[in-house]
């Protein structure tokens, strides 16, 4: 039974600086690994994702993957207030399987 | 394109009462996912079909919960005899599946279940 876990819980940080969130999964042949947003009151939608160890970049985000570990993160450069939201890691084995969440708070 | 469509927005019953939940996916996508979410636990992981046969129904409670997909068009989630731990946001989310992984899931804005 596949098992993901994000760090930290929740975050404040204060605008423009770097954000980094975890998240751990453990079924080594997940094959598909995405982060999700989800501003309060609204449906998660897809920000990023990834299907091969190594880095990819967009904009202010940068996703990086590292199947040895069972690791990847979500980086976020010089985060804005309008970043605030529930981050969600997810991973694919057949079924979509999410983390809990990392509640990050960027403040002005 | 409308988007996945979810079916009430807010819905609230009382303990023993049914709930049926409806939704209807993107046009063309093969993938049909329901999760629920809640502040404990998150986004749990419910049922998934693809091509309207169930593929995996791991996370449905067995006793009282069921879902279908009829057609293309549209699934639903049924609760019998609903409890307060129903209490939910259920959310359903669709996707191409192309290939050996399920893609970018679409999610709609979701059914409130409230459980008095």
């Amino acid at each position: 039974q596949q098992k993901v876990q994000q760090s930290p819980e929740s975050l404040i940080v204060p605008e423009g600086a770097m954000t980094s969130l975890n998240c751990t999964f453990s079924d080594s042949a997940s094959q598909y690994f995405a982060w999700y947003r989800q501003h309060s009151g609204k449906a998660p939608k897809a920000l990023m994702s990834i299907f091969s160890n190594g880095e990819k970049e967009e904009g202010r985000f940068t996703i990086h993957l590292n199947k040895a570990s069972l690791h990847f993160s979500l980086h976020i450069r010089d985060s804005q207030p309008s970043d605030s939201a529930l981050y969600l890691c997810a991973v694919d084995t057949n079924k979509v399987v999410f983390g809990t969440g990392t509640r990050l708070q960027v403040l002005p | 394109n409308a988007g996945v469509i979810q079916t009430p927005r807010h819905k609230v019953t009382g303990k023993g009462q049914e709930a049926t939940l409806w939704c209807e996916p993107i046009s063309g996508h093969s993938a049909v996912f329901w999760y629920r979410q809640t502040i404990v636990q998150g986004l749990e992981f419910l049922t998934y079909f693809r091509n309207q046969a169930p593929i995996d129904d791991s996370g449905m409670p067995k006793e009282r919960f069921s879902a279908q997909m009829p057609n293309q068009s549209h699934s639903t989630l049924k609760i019998q005899s609903t409890q307060p731990q129903d209490s939910a946001v259920y959310l359903c989310a669709s996707s191409l599946r192309t290939g050996g992984n399920t893609g970018q899931l679409y999610f709609g804005e979701g059914s409130k279940l409230t459980v008095l």
